[in-house]
């Protein structure tokens, strides 16, 4: 089966500037997760959706990331304006249903570089 | 507050040294405990999920083994292909929680 697509691979932007990541989970997979991983450390979860609805955004910048999954397939993650320390490699994730103790199939991630 | 810990960081061995990465975990009532394997540049894959004190699972040279407060992942004759950052996750309610992780090299 396909796996988590996501685009761009990679992105430079100057600080202040717009950016946006898609992201296109596996057929059939509900539950859509966008974690953020900066260099050295685990990934962290930023947005959690069940078809598309909010499950979790408790961890999710919301003066300046916003996040849809409007069809309740792909999804788009935005950050609007960017700061140096959203440098980072943002994956998207996907699993057949909500609970927490589903194995998570991740996408190859989209590194940003805030300069 | 951290719920996962993995130590150590950074793991460099000689081909066919064996060694062992550690996990602790503070997560009350634990609903499984995950190994993931993440390779430069892509993002992690699942390995393993550990769900009850005792339990172990194989795969290859990796070997996972849980106890009421940790978990151990066994690299046995490790290979250059090994090498990887090895990511262990707990279930805290609907999400998974990640440790640091710990970046393994094997030199041949």
């Amino acid at each position: 089966e396909a796996g988590v697509a996501q685009s761009p691979r990679y992105k430079i932007i100057e600080k202040r500037q717009s950016v946006a990541f898609w992201c296109n989970p596996i057929s059939g997979h509900a539950t859509l997760y966008w974690y953020q991983q900066i260099l050295g450390q685990g990934p962290k979860l930023l947005i959690q959706f069940q078809n598309n609805g909010v499950v979790d955004d408790s961890q999710l910048p919301k003066d300046r990331f916003s996040a849809e999954r409007l069809k309740g397939v792909d999804s788009t993650l935005k950050i609007q304006p960017a700061k140096l320390e959203d440098s980072a490699v943002y994956l998207c994730a996907s699993s057949l249903t909500l609970s927490g103790a589903n194995v998570l199939t991740f996408g190859a991630g989209s590194r940003l570089t805030v300069l | 507050e951290d719920q996962v810990t993995q130590s150590p960081e950074a793991l460099r061995l000689q081909e066919g040294e064996s060694s062992s990465l550690n996990c602790s975990y503070t997560v009350s009532g634990l609903r499984g405990l995950f190994w993931y394997r993440q390779d430069p540049g892509k993002g992690p894959e699942f390995l393993f999920t550990l769900y009850s004190a005792g339990e172990e699972k194989e795969k290859e040279r990796l070997k996972a083994t849980l106890t009421k407060k940790e978990s151990f992942l066994h690299i046995t004759a490790p290979k250059p292909e090994d090498s990887a950052t090895y990511l262990c996750a707990v279930p805290n309610d609907y999400k998974l929680s990640f440790g640091a992780g710990t970046t393994v090299t094997v030199r041949a």
